[in-house]
């Protein structure tokens, strides 16, 4: 089956800064991407998603880029805000239904 | 829309006791899936079910644990008996279905603690 690792699983940047987290994985059918972002009490809700037929997607602050060949893809987020602190996973499926995530990326971020 | 909707929000119960969680998915989705998270583990997938039919329950941790979909706005997980280490916040998600659009719309949890 697949296998989602992500990195790191804490990242603490400055406001206003960059951050990147990223995730490899180890089936070459996985054809869909997507990042959720999970809020203390809350359950995970997605932010971005990409498909294995794009490279890039970006949307405002949050960008998400995919390597096919290496298997792997990043979440960024530019000019980070406190209020992007929060839990952040990836996922690949290749049916729309079978969902794998990573284990998680805690954001802070220092006002 | 009122998204997916669980309860209870929280339990609290005694090892041995019977635990049943509930989930109402978004009406029109026909795939609903329940989740465990854990700090250990993270996101595991326990079962998910598609037009109300179990499609994958191999992540089903054991006999102990149970999950039905009698129609298409209700399911329940149900763990009997309970223990400890069944401890965890469990989320129910409910999705389209279609392969084109593949997003899982999360409830907001279902917190289980087993003393």
């Amino acid at each position: 089956g697949e296998n989602v690792e992500q990195h790191p699983s804490t990242l603490s940047v400055q406001e206003g800064d960059s951050a990147v987290i990223k995730c490899t994985y180890s089936d070459s059918a996985s054809n869909y991407f997507p990042w959720y972002k999970q809020e203390l009490g809350k359950g995970p809700q997605l932010i971005i998603d990409i498909r294995s037929n794009v490279g890039e997607k970006k949307d405002q602050r949050i960008a998400v880029t995919l390597n096919k060949t290496a298997k792997h893809f990043s979440l960024h987020i530019t000019e980070t805000q406190p209020e992007d602190s929060a839990v952040y996973f990836c996922a690949a499926s290749n049916t729309g239904n079978q969902f794998y995530f990573g284990t998680g990326t805690s954001l802070t971020v220092i006002p | 829309d009122a998204g997916v909707i669980q309860s209870p929000r929280h339990e609290v119960t005694e090892m041995g006791q019977e635990v049943t969680l509930r989930c109402k998915p978004i009406s029109g989705h026909n795939s609903l899936f329940w989740y465990r998270q854990t700090m250990m583990r993270g996101l595991e997938l326990l079962i998910y079910f598609n037009n109300n039919v179990p499609i994958d329950d191999s992540g089903m941790p054991e006999d102990r644990f149970s999950a039905k979909m009698p129609n298409a706005s209700f399911s329940t997980l149900k763990i009997q008996p309970s223990e400890p280490r069944d401890s965890a916040v469990y989320f129910c998600a409910s999705s389209p279905g279609d392969r084109n659009t593949g997003e899982l719309f999360f409830g907001e949890g279902s917190r289980l603690t087993v003393l």
